[in-house]
This record gives structure tokens, C-alpha cells and sequence, in this order.
């Protein structure tokens, strides 16, 4: 069973100010990591893959980063908005097995 | 913008009940998967399904579960005999191509939104 953390478990902020969460995964045998936002009652919607060190990726005021030396994915939520309330999952693909291994998840609140 | 769905959205059922947990993948898609999340805990991988065999299956999925897409659009998880701790959130996802090459454009994996399954 492969370690997928995210920190914190939970967030809260004010309408407006800028946030970031982590994700930490094996540095070893690693093929890709994915970003999901999930609202509730909604299905999970995929924001990104990312797959090489270095890695950055954007999606309007989200943004996301990627150290696969060691282990760890930061996403940025730039100006959060009360339609930015979810929680965002990562998830890792290794070398080994086929399929996704989630994290816990972090649940963001924006409160305007 | 595409969806997968999934029936029913909640169910009861009493152990020991068999039950059956349906979902329409999106249909140009060639691969399928069941996930689960049981309440407070991480979303985990059940099974995957690729021309019309299983592709990858983890610990969890045991001889209780069983997977069928019996007439080319329905794709279904079939407890036989539910206990107590199969009570969770399950997922159903489909994509186009495999896990590894959902990093290529137009590659993405969509989920459906969830059956609730509360084993009394």
C-alpha cells in the first residue's frame, strides 16, 4: 500500500486571500500525480496531471507545482472565491501498479 | 461536458443482502473502474476493467465483489453478501485510455457522483 498524505485535512479562509495545500507520495517509482477538486454532492473533476519534476501547471486561480526528487506536489488557490469550497484530492500513479492511489483529501472552506 | 452516471445515489440494504451498484460510463470510453470511499477515510481502488476483463484488481475487491458490463453500456459491482464494513461511498470512473496515459490531452478520467451504500 502506497503513502499519499495531504496536509492540512481541513482549511478555512476568507474570501480573497491566497492558500496552498500539500501533497506528499513515494519519490520512488513514480509516473504522475494528479489534482482533483471535489464538491460535495458533485463527482470528483480532474485539474491536473502532472507528470515531470518541475512541473508547474495553471488553471485560472489555481496552480500547481511538482518535486518528484522529493515527494511532494503544492496546489495555489490565488484570490479564493466561495465557489472554491471542496475538497482537492491527489492522487499517484507509480511504475507498479496501474491505478490511482488517493490521499485524504484537503477540505477548503472559503467564507465570504 | 461529458458525465458518467451512477444508480442509485443511496441504498440500505441488510447484511448478508446481495446488491448491485450501477453506473454508464461515458461512452467512447475503453476503460472503467470502481473506487470506494468509506466515510472518513481515503478514496481507494477497487478495480479496473479493460476489454471486458478485469484489468487490476486491489486487495479489497475478494470473492464478494465481481464486476460485469453486460450489454455494452451498463457497467455494474456486485456484492454478493454484504457486511457491515462494505458501508461506503462508491465510485464508478471511466477514461479513454489507461491510468498511465492520463497525463496526454483528452485523456481524462471522469467520475460519476457516488452510491451511498449503508449496510444495516
Amino acid at each position: 500500500i502506497l503513502n499519499v498524505e495531504q496536509s492540512p485535512q481541513s482549511l478555512h479562509v476568507q474570501e480573497g486571500d491566497s492558500t496552498n495545500f500539500t501533497c506528499s507520495f513515494p519519490s520512488s517509482n513514480f509516473y504522475a500525480l494528479h489534482w482533483y477538486r471535489w464538491e460535495t454532492a458533485k463527482s470528483p473533476e480532474a485539474l491536473f496531471v502532472m507528470t515531470l519534476n518541475g512541473d508547474e501547471k495553471k488553471k485560472g486561480r489555481i496552480s500547481a507545482t511538482l518535486n518528484t526528487k522529493e515527494g511532494y506536489s503544492y496546489l495555489y488557490i490565488k484570490g479564493s472565491q466561495p465557489e472554491d469550497s471542496a475538497t482537492y484530492l491527489c492522487a499517484f500513479i507509480g511504475t507498479g501498479a496501474n491505478n490511482l492511489f488517493f490521499g485524504t483529501g484537503t477540505r477548503l472552506t472559503v467564507i465570504p | 461536458e461529458p458525465e458518467v452516471t451512477q444508480t442509485p445515489s443511496h441504498q440500505v440494504t441488510q447484511m448478508g443482502q446481495e446488491v448491485i451498484l450501477r453506473c454508464v460510463p461515458i461512452s467512447n470510453h475503453l476503460y472503467f473502474y470502481w473506487y470506494r470511499q468509506i466515510l472518513g477515510q481515503k478514496v481507494e481502488f477497487l478495480v479496473s476493467f479493460y476489454n471486458n476483463e478485469i484489468s487490476e484488481k486491489s486487495e479489497i475487491f475478494d470473492d464478494q465483489f465481481s464486476v460485469e458490463r453486460p450489454d455494452g453500456s451498463n457497467f455494474t459491482l456486485k456484492i454478493r453478501s454484504t457486511k457491515l464494513e462494505d458501508s461506503a461511498m462508491y465510485f464508478c470512473a471511466s477514461s479513454k485510455w489507461g491510468p498511465r496515459g492520463l497525463e496526454e490531452p483528452g485523456n481524462t478520467i471522469y467520475f460519476g457522483e457516488g452510491s451511498w451504500l449503508t449496510v444495516v
